[in-house]
C-alpha cells in the first residue's frame, strides 16, 4: 500500500513553454501533499505544502508564479512550471500524506524535466 | 537552523563489509530522525525512524541505526553490505508543519 505515482516520469520542453506534473497517490487520501526540487547529486529542497482544497505555502525563494501547485482532490496535485527556462532543469519529486502519523510522506518516482 | 548534517558525501565498503553511515543532528530538543534511501531516478524510501519510543532503531532491508543524544548522532549502520545496497542515502529530521529537513545526503558504493 501507500503508492504515489508521478506522471510524466521524464520530460522534455523548449524554453518558455509551461509543464504540468502530476501527483496522485493511488491507494490513500492524502490530506497535505509535498513538492520537492532535487539538483544532481544534491538533496531535496521543499519547494511547497498543499492541503487539499486550499492555496499552497511556498517555501522562502520559490517563486508561486512560476511553480503554480493545484490540490484539486485527496488524491491529485499539480505542480505547473510556467514559462520554463534551463535553470528549472531539474528533478522534481512530490511525496503525499495520510496525515495519520506525523512526518508521515510516500514519495513519487520523481519526474526529470529538462527545459532546452 | 535546526538540521542534521551527514558527515562523508561518499562512502565505498567491499561487499560483506559493515556499512556505517554517520548524521548529526542540531537541536535542543530530541526530534523525529528518519533514514532515507534512494535509487537511481527514483523517489525516496523510508528504511527507518526515531520517534524517541527506543533508542535502537531497526529498520528494512538490514539497516538500524542509534540515536545517542550524547553524541547527537544517528548514525546508519548495516552488519554485512551487500551489492543491492548501492544508493543514496539521506538521514532527515522533522521539522515545523509537519515537514522533513533532508540532509546532503551519502551516496553508498559496494565493492566486489
Amino acid at each position: 500500500g501507500a503508492v504515489v505515482s508521478q506522471h510524466p516520469s521524464w520530460v522534455i520542453c523548449k524554453s518558455g513553454t509551461s509543464v504540468k506534473i502530476e501527483c496522485r497517490s493511488l491507494d490513500f487520501q492524502a490530506t497535505t501533499m509535498f513538492w520537492y526540487r532535487q539538483f544532481p547529486k544534491q538533496s531535496l529542497m521543499l519547494m511547497a505544502t498543499s492541503n487539499e482544497g486550499s492555496k499552497a505555502t511556498y517555501e522562502q525563494g520559490v517563486e508561486k508564479d512560476k511553480f503554480l501547485i493545484n490540490h484539486a482532490s485527496l488524491t491529485l496535485s499539480t505542480l505547473t512550471v510556467t514559462s520554463a527556462h534551463p535553470e528549472d532543469s531539474s528533478f522534481y519529486i512530490c511525496s503525499a500524506s495520510p496525515g495519520t502519523e506525523p512526518y508521515e510522506q510516500y514519495f513519487g518516482p520523481g519526474t526529470r524535466l529538462t527545459v532546452t | 537552523a535546526q538540521s542534521v548534517t551527514q558527515l562523508g558525501s561518499h562512502v565505498s565498503v567491499s561487499e560483506g563489509a559493515l556499512v556505517l553511515l554517520r548524521c548529526n543532528y542540531s537541536s535542543s530538543v530530541p526530534p523525529y530522525l528518519f533514514w532515507y534511501v534512494q535509487y537511481p531516478n527514483q523517489g525516496l524510501q523510508l528504511l527507518l525512524k526515531y520517534t524517541s519510543a527506543a533508542t535502537l532503531v531497526k529498520g528494512i532491508n538490514g539497516f538500524e541505526a542509534e540515536f545517542k543524544k550524547s553524541e547527537t548522532s544517528f548514525h546508519l549502520t548495516k552488519p554485512s553490505a551487500h551489492m543491492s545496497d548501492a544508493a543514496e542515502y539521506f538521514c532527515a529530521r522533522g521539522s515545523s508543519a509537519s515537514k522533513i529537513i533532508f540532509g546532503s545526503g551519502t551516496r553508498l558504493s559496494i565493492r566486489p
